[in-house]
């Protein structure tokens, strides 16, 4: 079964504050995706990446910094949070070339 | 650029009854088009997927055919239950350089025992 995992699960901090997630991913898939999930935008991808050292800009990058460090983990980086940056927030990974993406359990994060 | 569009933010339904959930794509290639379901507290799954035209998708009862011509790809199931309340979400697979999927916004699903 393919796993995805991503910590924290919760996230509390305050405008300006530095921010990281964190993926990781058993699958030994090459690509790995963040997306942001609000209502009425449904899931916005962010960033994404092909391989360890890659980094792709997806839709909606502003404000957002990522590195896949590994095959396996893959880190969405906020250096100076906004309110606008709270949302709930998806890792995904997937072998590419039309192939289905397996998603994390999400992390929600609140920007007060 | 390509872009998924979901018509219905909310359906509302009783057990039994049948579903239509309506998807349509704008692209300039030939996407894959895919449906995945979002349960309360977890992150979305696939449902399943089509490549071609006039190919027909399924899984757990629900379908969609891909249509070219009409760009669209709609849900439907003949019977729902109310474990089938759920997000759903359309998707589009692109492949300009590298994959992603582009997403639409999602129809949340209620369906009332």
């Amino acid at each position: 079964e393919a796993a995805v995992t991503q910590s924290p699960r919760n996230k509390v901090t305050v405008t300006g504050g530095n921010v990281t997630l964190s993926c990781r991913q058993t699958n030994s898939h090459n690509y790995m995706y963040w997306y942001r999930q609000d209502t009425g935008h449904g899931l916005r991808l962010i960033h994404y990446s092909y391989g360890a050292g890659n980094l792709q800009i997806g839709d909606v990058p502003d404000g957002y910094k990522a590195t896949r460090t590994t095959q396996e983990d893959f880190f969405l980086l906020l250096e100076l949070a906004s309110p606008s940056q709270t949302s709930l927030y998806f890792c995904a990974s997937s072998g590419g070339g039309a192939e289905t993406l397996y998603f994390g359990s999400g992390t929600r994060l609140t920007v007060l | 650029g390509d872009s998924v569009t979901q018509t219905e933010g909310q359906v509302a339904l009783s057990e039994e009854d049948f579903l239509t959930i309506h998807c349509n794509y704008s692209a300039s290639g030939y996407p894959a088009l895919f449906w995945y379901v979002q349960y309360p507290g977890e992150g979305p799954q696939f449902l399943f997927r089509a490549s071609r035209d006039k190919e027909k998708g399924s899984s757990r009862g629900f379908e969609a055919t891909y249509d070219k011509g009409t760009t669209s790809f709609h849900l439907r199931k003949a019977s729902v239950q109310e474990s089938d309340s759920a997000v759903y979400y359309c998707a589009l697979g692109d492949y300009s350089g590298s994959w992603q999927l582009i997403f639409g916004s999602g129809t949340q699903l209620t369906v009332m025992p």
